[in-house]
């Protein structure tokens, strides 16, 4: 099992520039998530999916982001323009639809940088 | 709403030394609750979990038992080894279905 793969894990960018960080959930997985990690925010949920279907929003924070998820397999999280406030690691995780126990998995992250 | 709150770190102790990592939470109903860790320059994996009251969850010497009457679920280890230092995420799922909830998260280093 490949677990969640995230891509790229490393982004430099230049303030202004275009990002788009991409996911591929574990296969047969129905929720997708994305979150970012800051030291002074700590882990915050953006949004989430479910059956390819934005559920939650509202931790997206601002219209710069936006995130798609065309299909069962794919998702993007994009930044238009990036700011350097937007620097951190974004994770991407997914989960089965189930009981309360069910587990998030997590996939490496997306270390972004804005210069 | 459904939250959690889990010790501030960091969190330094020797080798062999008892580890508690306190978290308490606030939720409708009757929350799953998850504790995940976090090793540097990784993505968060499951450590352990406990899903109805009194149960207890336990994994690679780690242990935390869900309390209801507290609306806790305290992580311990008896005896941590430096490769425990990781940063320690509290979580939940309450009514909301799929979200799970998270802390803060409490960085620990163990020295040898």
């Amino acid at each position: 099992d490949a677990g969640v793969i995230q891509s790229p894990r490393h982004e430099v960018t230049e303030m202004g520039q275009e990002v788009t960080l991409r996911c591929k959930p574990i296969s047969g997985h129905d929720y997708l998530f994305w979150y970012r990690q800051t030291m002074m925010r700590g882990l915050e949920l953006l949004i989430y999916f479910n059956n390819n279907v934005p559920i939650d929003d509202s931790g997206m924070p601002e219209d710069r982001f936006s995130a798609k998820m065309p299909n069962a397999s794919f998702s993007t999280l994009k930044i238009q323009p990036s700011e350097p406030r937007d620097s951190a690691v974004y994770f991407c995780a997914s989960s089965l639809t189930g009981g309360g126990g069910i587990e998030q998995f997590f996939g490496p992250g997306t270390r972004l940088t804005v210069l | 709403g459904d939250s959690v709150t889990q010790m501030e770190g960091p969190v330094t102790l020797s080798e062999e030394a008892f580890l508690t990592i306190n978290c308490t939470y606030t939720a409708t109903g009757y929350p799953s609750l998850f504790w995940y860790v976090q090793y540097p320059g990784e993505g968060l994996q499951l450590l352990l979990k406990a899903t109805k009251a009194d149960d207890k969850g336990s994994n690679k010497g780690f242990e935390a038992t869900y309390r209801k009457e507290t609306t806790s679920f305290h992580l311990e280890k008896g005896s941590v080894q430096v490769s425990d230092s990781a940063v320690y995420f509290c979580a939940l799922r309450g009514s909301t279905l799929g979200r799970l909830y998270f802390g803060r998260g409490t960085q620990l280093t163990v020295w040898p």
